[in-house]
């Protein structure tokens, strides 16, 4: 199985709410983290990244946040958007795993409710 | 900077038939990837290569092929099309420290082999 996936693999929120994506992993090993956005018919867009030697970034309107102790990873969007409408995935690039491979969960789809 | 490019942007193949999916960026990345995705999933890593005339497998190499001959390019050869090789292709890139550091995508090329 994939060592990366997600909680839910829809999210509806109503426009201006915070949302809150979720994902876990299984490998203790990973050490770097990244969420991304893809919206329909596009190519996956860097939101932000995180470092396994910390447990919280703020972008603008996101965070991401890592539990290490529970190998779990958040994506916090604030006030969202319709705009956030998207599928989001995370990827984890594990340091004992080969040069350039990073492993991408299914994605959760965000609809965002006007 | 024109970031990451893909032709064509949408092809149909007859199964048995041959195509290059051509991929170039521009912005001097020595690290450069090729993933399909398919409906409703994550990415999943066919090649990739960390420098001009150096390639490596993916998770999901079989019934491709590539080759960089240059840093710009990185083609994807599918030799004998098959009916599961319908999905859309991203190529990425990264800075030069690798995958550790964000991956560009472009805008993918859809594949339906018939």
């Amino acid at each position: 199985g994939e060592s990366v996936g997600l909680h839910l693999p829809t999210l509806s929120v109503q426009e201006g709410d915070n949302s809150i994506i979720n994902c876990a992993y299984s490998n203790s090993a990973s050490d770097y983290f990244i969420w991304y956005k893809q919206e329909s018919g596009k190519g996956p867009q860097f939101i932000i990244d995180i470092r396994s030697n910390m447990d919280k970034r703020q972008g603008q309107r996101v965070t991401v946040l890592l539990n290490k102790t529970v190998k779990h990873l958040s994506l916090q969007i604030a006030a969202t958007q319709p705009g956030d409408s998207a599928v989001y995935f995370c990827a984890e690039n594990m340091s004992t795993g080969s040069q350039g491979n990073l492993i991408f969960g299914k994605g959760t789809k965000l609809s965002v409710k006007p | 900077n024109a970031g990451v490019t893909q032709t064509p942007k949408f092809r149909i193949l007859k199964i048995g038939q041959s195509m290059t999916l051509q991929c170039a960026q521009d912005m001097n990345h020595n690290y450069m990837y090729w993933y399909r995705q398919d409906p409703g999933m994550g990415l999943k890593l066919i090649y990739y290569s960390v420098g001009a005339g150096i390639t490596d497998k993916g998770e999901v190499p079989n019934g491709y092929n590539v080759s960089r001959s240059t840093t710009e390019d990185f083609p994807l050869r599918l030799e004998l099309a098959a009916p599961s090789q319908t999905s859309v292709y991203f190529c990425a890139s990264s800075y030069p420290q690798g995958a550790r550091e964000t991956q560009y995508f472009g805008p993918g090329t859809r594949l339906l082999v018939l």
